[in-house]
């Protein structure tokens, strides 16, 4: 199974601060990567697919990038409605659906 | 509106059984790749099963045997089946849309994503 594993677990960032998430496969997973923002108490939330493939609604101050087995999600001006906690999922190799253990942003 | 709604959570003792609803609106579930993901207290997103269109199933080691994913097409509804459940089942259960985004020019050559999740049923076992 391919494993993800994200860094950091969290971080502490003020309001227009730039953010940047980092995601790594355990083998190269080409650009089958997606990303998802989860708010307390609240189902998840699908922002970029395909590595960087902005979903419709979701803000351009969200870049997704990445190929392999290394990714990026960067926030370029931290708004705070931002203040959430980020996963990534690859889709490259599935089933098993597996997910990073996730990044929490929160207010410094 | 596309929509969600889970059902069917609650507290229950270990090694019983419970089975959890997941209510579709403005697509139909027969047609759609349809996915369990659960979330034990303060963890992360664990994904627990999958039903393909075709009604092939998957299942995660976690749960294989003591799990069964589901759909009833005339209510649009896809289920989970839990027995034998134990403390480590405890996490809030959502259901989601797995949607197809398009083909890439690698394997596996498609794209897929979750784009659609339900509130969340809480299962808390605990004797």
């Amino acid at each position: 199974d391919i494993q993800m594993t994200q860094s950091p677990s969290s971080l502490s960032a003020s309001v227009g601060d730039r953010v940047t998430i980092t995601c790594r496969a355990s083998q190269s997973i080409s650009n089958y990567l997606n990303w998802y923002q989860q708010k307390p108490g609240k189902a998840p939330k699908l922002l970029i697919c395909a590595a960087s493939g902005l979903q419709s609604g979701v803000p351009s101050r969200f870049t997704g990038s990445g190929s392999g087995t290394d990714f990026t999600l960067t926030i370029s001006s931290l708004q705070p409605e931002d203040f959430a906690t980020y996963y990534c999922q690859q889709s490259y190799s599935t089933p098993p659906l597996t997910f990073g253990g996730g990044t929490k942003v929160e207010i410094k | 509106e596309v929509q969600l709604v889970e059902s069917g959570g609650g507290l229950i003792q270990p090694g019983g059984s419970l089975r959890l609803s997941c209510a579709a609106s403005g697509f139909s579930v027969s047609n759609n790749y349809m996915t369990w993901v659960r979330q034990a207290p303060g963890k992360g997103l664990e994904w627990v099963s999958l039903i393909y269109s075709g009604g092939t199933t998957y299942y995660a080691d976690s749960v294989k045997g003591r799990s069964t994913i589901s759909r009833d097409n005339s209510k649009n509804t896809m289920y989970l089946q839990m027995n034998s459940l134990r403390v480590e089942d405890t996490a809030v259960y959502y259901c989601a849309r797995r949607n197809y985004y398009g083909s890439g020019s690698s394997y596996p050559y498609y794209y897929y994503a979750m784009d659609v999740w339900g509130q969340g049923t809480t299962v808390t076992v605990s004797s």
